[in-house]
């Protein structure tokens, strides 16, 4: 059973950096690129960022782009999102999702998603 | 980047209804769309791929259709358990983007 696990959120001060982890399992994992997506409380999906199998492709949302970092261990098949310089509107649910695809390319689909880890920037 | 419009942003329905989601994209994007079924304190979860394509465990009722940019996901005889919300989502080209969601509800 694919799982995806999400920890690290929590209340952060505006400027203020923070690092999402997520822990995958159920699958293998340096098969699949993986994305992260969030979403406000009550609102809709953003997609923030993507990474291929191999950490090669690296994608981003221009939302966050020089403020996050996306990265993978494929040896620890997890993930992480360093977050930087965090903004009152960086507030949200954030998802890890599991890639059908190897890497970050067209015709991607989001087939796993995790329960998500709250982040709230707010002073 | 490529903007996802859904329509409506909500609908009433009764169970055994059909019910049409539509959404259109800024600029065509082949089949390259997916659809995705969100519950209330939920993860979303993939109903169709490749703008028809259903992904596996999903009920038959679910359908997907058009290229370009109209779409269509049309749920036959609604079903207590559909009850949801509903967002596409473009895989042309990133940033990947997802409409605003429709709010299927009870009538």
């Amino acid at each position: 059973e694919v799982q995806l696990v999400e920890s690290g959120g929590g209340l952060v001060q505006p400027g203020r950096s923070l690092r999402l982890s997520c822990a995958a399992s159920g699958f293998t994992f340096d098969d699949h690129a993986m994305h992260w997506v969030r979403q406000v409380p009550g609102k809709g999906l953003e997609w923030v960022s993507g990474i291929s199998w191999n950490s090669v492709t690296i994608a981003y949302a221009d939302s966050v782009r020089g403020r996050f970092t996306i990265s993978r261990d494929n040896a620890k098949n997890s993930l992480s999102l360093q977050m930087n310089s965090l903004r009152v509107e960086d507030t949200a649910l954030y998802y890890c999702v599991k890639d059908e695809r190897t890497t970050v390319v067209k015709g991607m689909k989001l087939d796993y998603w995790g329960q998500g880890s709250l982040v709230t920037v707010s002073s | 980047d490529i903007q996802m419009t859904q329509s409506p942003s909500s609908l009433s329905a009764s169970v055994g209804d059909r019910v049409t989601i539509t959404c259109r994209a800024s600029q065509s994007i082949s089949s390259y769309l997916n659809w995705y079924q969100q519950k209330p304190g939920k993860a979303p979860k993939v109903l169709i791929y490749a703008a028809s394509s259903l992904q596996s465990g999903v009920p038959s009722r679910f359908s997907g259709s058009g290229s370009g940019t109209d779409f269509t996901l049309t749920i036959n005889s609604l079903q207590p358990e559909d009850f949801a919300t509903y967002y596409c989502q473009q895989s042309y080209s990133v940033p990947w983007t997802f409409g605003q969601g429709t709010k299927a509800e009870i009538k």
